[in-house]
Protein backbone atom coordinates (compact mmCIF):
# COMPACT_ATOMS: atom_id res chain seq x y z
CA UNK A 1 0.00 0.00 0.00
CA UNK A 2 1.36 3.34 -0.98
CA UNK A 3 0.18 4.69 1.71
CA UNK A 4 -2.22 8.47 2.14
CA UNK A 5 -0.77 10.44 -0.84
CA UNK A 6 -1.02 14.19 -0.05
CA UNK A 7 -0.25 16.62 -3.47
CA UNK A 8 1.40 18.85 -4.29
CA UNK A 9 4.50 18.72 -1.60
CA UNK A 10 4.94 22.53 -1.54
CA UNK A 11 3.14 25.28 -2.67
CA UNK A 12 3.53 28.84 -3.06
CA UNK A 13 1.31 31.27 -3.61
CA UNK A 14 0.58 34.85 -3.79
CA UNK A 15 -2.16 36.27 -1.36
CA UNK A 16 -5.46 36.45 -2.13
CA UNK A 17 -5.22 33.61 -4.36
CA UNK A 18 -7.46 30.00 -4.02
CA UNK A 19 -5.37 27.22 -2.74
CA UNK A 20 -6.39 23.56 -2.99
CA UNK A 21 -4.73 20.51 -1.36
CA UNK A 22 -5.47 16.93 -2.08
CA UNK A 23 -5.73 13.69 -0.49
CA UNK A 24 -5.79 9.98 -1.02
CA UNK A 25 -6.55 8.15 1.81
CA UNK A 26 -5.81 4.58 2.49
CA UNK A 27 -7.89 2.05 0.73
CA UNK A 28 -10.00 0.83 2.66
CA UNK A 29 -10.02 3.69 5.57
CA UNK A 30 -13.21 5.25 6.48
CA UNK A 31 -11.90 8.13 8.20
CA UNK A 32 -9.96 10.96 7.09
CA UNK A 33 -8.57 13.96 8.69
CA UNK A 34 -7.24 16.74 7.88
CA UNK A 35 -4.93 19.06 10.18
CA UNK A 36 -2.53 21.91 9.95
CA UNK A 37 1.06 22.44 11.69
CA UNK A 38 2.21 25.93 12.96
CA UNK A 39 5.21 26.79 14.89
CA UNK A 40 2.86 28.87 17.47
CA UNK A 41 -0.08 26.16 17.60
CA UNK A 42 1.70 22.42 16.77
CA UNK A 43 -0.32 20.47 15.02
CA UNK A 44 -4.23 20.53 14.96
CA UNK A 45 -7.37 18.93 13.46
CA UNK A 46 -8.93 20.91 11.24
CA UNK A 47 -11.92 18.84 10.12
CA UNK A 48 -13.10 15.03 10.32
CA UNK A 49 -14.56 13.01 7.78
CA UNK A 50 -16.54 9.75 8.36
CA UNK A 51 -17.49 7.61 5.44
CA UNK A 52 -17.05 10.68 3.53
CA UNK A 53 -19.82 12.64 5.69
CA UNK A 54 -17.72 15.80 7.71
CA UNK A 55 -18.58 14.95 11.38
CA UNK A 56 -16.62 17.46 12.74
CA UNK A 57 -15.50 20.58 11.52
CA UNK A 58 -15.22 22.75 14.54
CA UNK A 59 -11.06 23.23 13.93
CA UNK A 60 -11.70 24.80 10.57
CA UNK A 61 -10.56 28.58 11.12
CA UNK A 62 -12.70 30.54 8.94
CA UNK A 63 -15.17 30.59 6.43
CA UNK A 64 -12.09 31.09 3.82
CA UNK A 65 -11.47 27.14 4.63
CA UNK A 66 -13.46 24.57 2.85
CA UNK A 67 -12.94 20.65 2.89
CA UNK A 68 -14.90 17.95 0.54
CA UNK A 69 -14.84 14.16 0.40
CA UNK A 70 -16.96 13.38 -2.80
CA UNK A 71 -15.07 9.82 -2.82
CA UNK A 72 -13.88 7.09 -0.15
CA UNK A 73 -10.26 8.00 -2.24
CA UNK A 74 -10.46 11.22 -2.40
CA UNK A 75 -10.81 14.84 -0.50
CA UNK A 76 -9.76 18.41 -0.63
CA UNK A 77 -8.65 20.88 1.39
CA UNK A 78 -9.78 24.75 -0.28
CA UNK A 79 -8.83 27.88 1.37
CA UNK A 80 -9.94 31.00 -0.53
CA UNK A 81 -8.69 33.65 -0.67
CA UNK A 82 -5.31 32.14 0.76
CA UNK A 83 -3.62 35.01 3.63
CA UNK A 84 0.06 34.93 4.66
CA UNK A 85 -1.25 33.82 8.32
CA UNK A 86 -2.67 30.73 6.75
CA UNK A 87 0.81 29.37 5.65
CA UNK A 88 1.37 26.00 7.43
CA UNK A 89 1.94 22.00 7.11
CA UNK A 90 -0.99 20.90 6.48
CA UNK A 91 -1.37 17.23 6.85
CA UNK A 92 -4.04 14.70 5.89
CA UNK A 93 -4.28 11.14 7.68
CA UNK A 94 -7.06 8.18 7.41
CA UNK A 95 -7.52 5.45 9.78
CA UNK A 96 -9.91 2.87 10.15
CA UNK A 97 -13.23 4.04 12.40
CA UNK A 98 -12.62 1.87 14.84
CA UNK A 99 -8.82 2.18 15.40
CA UNK A 100 -9.44 6.42 15.09
CA UNK A 101 -6.68 7.22 17.47
CA UNK A 102 -3.69 5.45 15.05
CA UNK A 103 -4.17 7.05 12.28
CA UNK A 104 -1.88 7.29 9.24
CA UNK A 105 -0.32 10.39 8.15
CA UNK A 106 0.58 11.79 5.01
CA UNK A 107 4.04 13.57 4.11
CA UNK A 108 2.22 16.69 4.00
CA UNK A 109 2.10 19.88 1.80
CA UNK A 110 3.73 22.89 2.97
CA UNK A 111 1.95 25.86 1.79
CA UNK A 112 3.67 29.48 1.76
CA UNK A 113 1.52 31.85 0.89
CA UNK A 114 3.45 35.08 0.06
CA UNK B 1 -4.53 27.45 26.37
CA UNK B 2 -2.46 23.96 25.81
CA UNK B 3 -4.24 21.00 27.17
CA UNK B 4 -1.20 19.15 26.20
CA UNK B 5 2.14 20.24 27.42
CA UNK B 6 5.77 18.85 26.30
CA UNK B 7 7.67 21.18 28.53
CA UNK B 8 11.12 19.96 26.93
CA UNK B 9 11.64 21.10 22.88
CA UNK B 10 14.85 18.81 22.87
CA UNK B 11 16.09 15.94 24.68
CA UNK B 12 19.64 14.33 23.90
CA UNK B 13 21.13 11.06 24.78
CA UNK B 14 23.97 8.79 24.37
CA UNK B 15 22.85 5.67 21.98
CA UNK B 16 22.12 2.57 24.55
CA UNK B 17 21.14 4.72 27.23
CA UNK B 18 17.74 5.21 28.26
CA UNK B 19 15.80 8.10 26.92
CA UNK B 20 13.06 9.95 28.16
CA UNK B 21 10.06 11.80 27.19
CA UNK B 22 7.55 13.85 29.24
CA UNK B 23 4.28 15.00 28.85
CA UNK B 24 1.36 16.64 31.51
CA UNK B 25 -2.23 17.45 30.12
CA UNK B 26 -4.55 19.35 32.04
CA UNK B 27 -8.50 18.21 30.78
CA UNK B 28 -9.64 15.27 32.99
CA UNK B 29 -11.63 14.43 29.90
CA UNK B 30 -8.49 12.42 28.28
CA UNK B 31 -9.23 9.08 28.73
CA UNK B 32 -6.50 7.62 25.83
CA UNK B 33 -3.13 8.36 25.30
CA UNK B 34 -0.78 8.32 21.99
CA UNK B 35 2.83 8.77 21.06
CA UNK B 36 3.65 9.36 17.22
CA UNK B 37 7.19 9.82 16.08
CA UNK B 38 8.07 11.92 13.14
CA UNK B 39 11.13 11.99 10.92
CA UNK B 40 11.82 15.27 9.16
CA UNK B 41 9.40 15.95 5.62
CA UNK B 42 7.84 13.01 6.82
CA UNK B 43 4.06 12.76 8.72
CA UNK B 44 4.04 11.58 12.02
CA UNK B 45 3.84 7.52 12.27
CA UNK B 46 1.65 6.30 15.48
CA UNK B 47 4.34 4.29 17.97
CA UNK B 48 2.47 3.01 21.06
CA UNK B 49 -0.71 4.25 23.09
CA UNK B 50 -2.35 3.69 26.84
CA UNK B 51 -6.12 3.76 27.94
CA UNK B 52 -6.86 5.39 31.10
CA UNK B 53 -7.69 2.39 33.16
CA UNK B 54 -3.89 1.22 32.48
CA UNK B 55 -0.71 2.52 33.96
CA UNK B 56 2.22 0.81 32.22
CA UNK B 57 2.19 -0.65 28.52
CA UNK B 58 5.03 -2.14 26.55
CA UNK B 59 5.97 -2.92 23.23
CA UNK B 60 9.72 -3.65 22.77
CA UNK B 61 11.95 -0.59 23.11
CA UNK B 62 9.12 1.51 24.04
CA UNK B 63 7.56 2.08 27.35
CA UNK B 64 4.49 4.66 28.05
CA UNK B 65 3.89 4.82 31.69
CA UNK B 66 0.50 6.51 32.72
CA UNK B 67 -0.09 8.50 36.56
CA UNK B 68 -3.05 10.15 35.90
CA UNK B 69 -3.07 11.37 39.42
CA UNK B 70 -0.31 13.83 37.81
CA UNK B 71 -1.51 14.17 34.88
CA UNK B 72 1.44 12.87 33.49
CA UNK B 73 2.98 10.44 30.89
CA UNK B 74 6.18 9.40 30.00
CA UNK B 75 7.74 7.30 26.94
CA UNK B 76 10.64 5.65 27.72
CA UNK B 77 13.13 4.18 25.06
CA UNK B 78 15.29 1.46 26.33
CA UNK B 79 17.45 1.24 24.58
CA UNK B 80 17.95 4.33 22.59
CA UNK B 81 19.08 3.95 18.63
CA UNK B 82 20.62 6.58 16.43
CA UNK B 83 17.35 5.58 14.52
CA UNK B 84 15.07 6.88 17.08
CA UNK B 85 16.32 10.56 16.34
CA UNK B 86 13.01 12.44 15.41
CA UNK B 87 10.29 14.53 17.17
CA UNK B 88 7.87 12.76 19.37
CA UNK B 89 4.20 14.14 19.91
CA UNK B 90 2.24 13.27 23.23
CA UNK B 91 -1.48 13.28 21.95
CA UNK B 92 -4.61 12.72 23.80
CA UNK B 93 -8.06 11.83 23.28
CA UNK B 94 -11.47 12.39 25.07
CA UNK B 95 -14.07 9.92 26.13
CA UNK B 96 -16.60 9.17 23.99
CA UNK B 97 -14.42 11.55 20.80
CA UNK B 98 -11.59 8.60 20.28
CA UNK B 99 -11.26 10.64 16.70
CA UNK B 100 -10.36 13.99 18.00
CA UNK B 101 -6.40 13.99 19.11
CA UNK B 102 -4.95 17.17 20.91
CA UNK B 103 -1.28 16.83 20.13
CA UNK B 104 1.73 18.53 22.20
CA UNK B 105 3.87 20.88 20.77
CA UNK B 106 7.15 17.64 20.17
CA UNK B 107 10.53 17.22 21.64
CA UNK B 108 13.18 16.72 19.73
CA UNK B 109 15.16 13.57 20.26
CA UNK B 110 18.65 13.18 19.05
CA UNK B 111 20.36 9.90 19.77
CA UNK B 112 23.95 10.22 19.40
CA UNK B 113 26.36 6.98 18.17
Amino acid sequence: DAGVIQSPRHEVTEMGQEVTLRCKPISGHNSLFWYRQTMMRGLELLIYFNNNVPIDDSGMPEDRFSAKMPNASFSTLKIQPSEPRDSAVYFCASSLADRDTEAFFGQGTRLTVV
Amino acid sequence: DQQVKQNSPSLSVQEGRISILNCDYTNSMFDYFLWYKKYPAEGPTFLISISSIKDKNEDGRFTVFLNKSAKHLSLHIVPSQPGDSAVYFCAATPRGSNYKLTFGKGTLLTVNP
